[in-house]
C-alpha cells in the first residue's frame, strides 16, 4: 500500500523559479525522506528527516515536516533544467523493525531553460 | 567503484516463462529490497531480506520468487503466476541497524511479449 501522497501530480516552472511539493501520510512515522527518479532511472536519495525534526536544510532543498498534520514538504529553490525528474516522498513506520519505506506516487518536475 | 548493479537492463520475456533478474550490491549492505514501478506510480515492495538465507514478504509477493545465498546478491524471479509482470523493477539495498536510507539499482524493464 502506498502511505504518501504527494501533490501535485505535476509541476511545470522555469529555470531559476522555486519549486515546491507536499506529502501527506498516515501513520506515525520515524523518519519521512525524499528521492529524485530521473526517467528511466533508479532513485537517488535526496534529504532524511526525522520525526522530532521540523526543518532541514541540504544545498538548494529545504524540507520541513508537521507532525500534527502528518505532512511534508520539499522545496528547490533556483531550480534549474538538471532539476527535471520525479520526486518521492518515502515514510519510515513506527510500527516497522524492518527498515522498509512506503513510497508516494511522486510528482513530476519540469524546468524549463 | 561501490555501489549496486542490475541486469540486465531491459528484458522481453514471453507469456508463461519464469525471467530472473540479477541484483548486486558491493556495499556490505545486510538489508536489501525489490520494488515494481508502474507508469505514472510509486514503489510497490515485492519482497525483502534483512539477513542472509532469510527473507519477508512485501504487499505485492504473489508471482514472485527470491533468494539471498549470499549477502552481495539478491535476484528476483518473475514467475509465470504473475498475471500483469511488464513493469520497471528496481533493487535497493541498506546498510541496517538504526540506518534508514535504501540506495537503489538502475532498474530492469521487465516487457512481457
Amino acid at each position: 500500500s502506498q502511505q504518501g501522497e504527494e501533490d501535485p501530480q505535476a509541476l511545470s516552472i522555469q529555470e531559476g523559479e522555486n519549486a515546491t511539493m507536499n506529502c501527506s501520510y498516515k501513520t506515525s512515522i520515524n523518519n519521512l525522506q525524499w528521492y529524485r527518479q530521473n526517467s528511466g532511472r533508479g532513485l537517488v536519495h535526496l534529504i532524511l528527516i526525522r520525526s522530532n525534526e521540523r526543518e532541514k536544510h541540504s544545498g538548494r532543498l529545504r524540507v520541513t515536516l508537521d507532525t500534527s498534520k502528518k505532512s511534508s514538504s520539499l522545496l528547490i529553490t533556483a531550480s534549474r533544467a538538471a532539476d527535471t525528474a520525479s520526486y518521492f516522498c518515502a515514510t519510515a513506520s513506527t510500527t516497522d523493525s524492518w527498515g522498509k519505506l512506503q513510497f508516494g506516487a511522486g510528482t513530476q518536475v519540469v524546468v524549463t531553460p | 567503484d561501490g555501489g549496486i548493479t542490475q541486469s540486465p537492463k531491459y528484458l522481453f520475456r514471453k507469456e508463461g516463462q519464469n525471467v530472473t533478474l540479477s541484483c548486486e550490491q558491493n556495499l556490505n549492505h545486510d538489508a536489501m529490497y525489490w520494488y515494481r514501478q508502474d507508469p505514472g506510480q510509486g514503489l510497490r515492495l515485492i519482497y525483502y531480506s534483512q539477513i542472509v538465507n532469510d527473507f519477508q514478504k512485501g504487499d505485492i509477493a504473489e508471482g514472485y520468487s527470491v533468494s539471498r545465498e549470499k549477502k552481495e546478491s539478491f535476484p528476483l524471479t518473475v514467475t509465470s503466476a504473475q498475471k500483469n509482470p511488464t513493469a520497471f523493477y528496481l533493487c535497493a539495498s541498506r546498510a541496517g541497524g538504526r540506518t534508514d536510507t535504501q540506495y537503489f539499482g538502475p532498474g530492469t524493464r521487465l516487457t512481457v511479449l
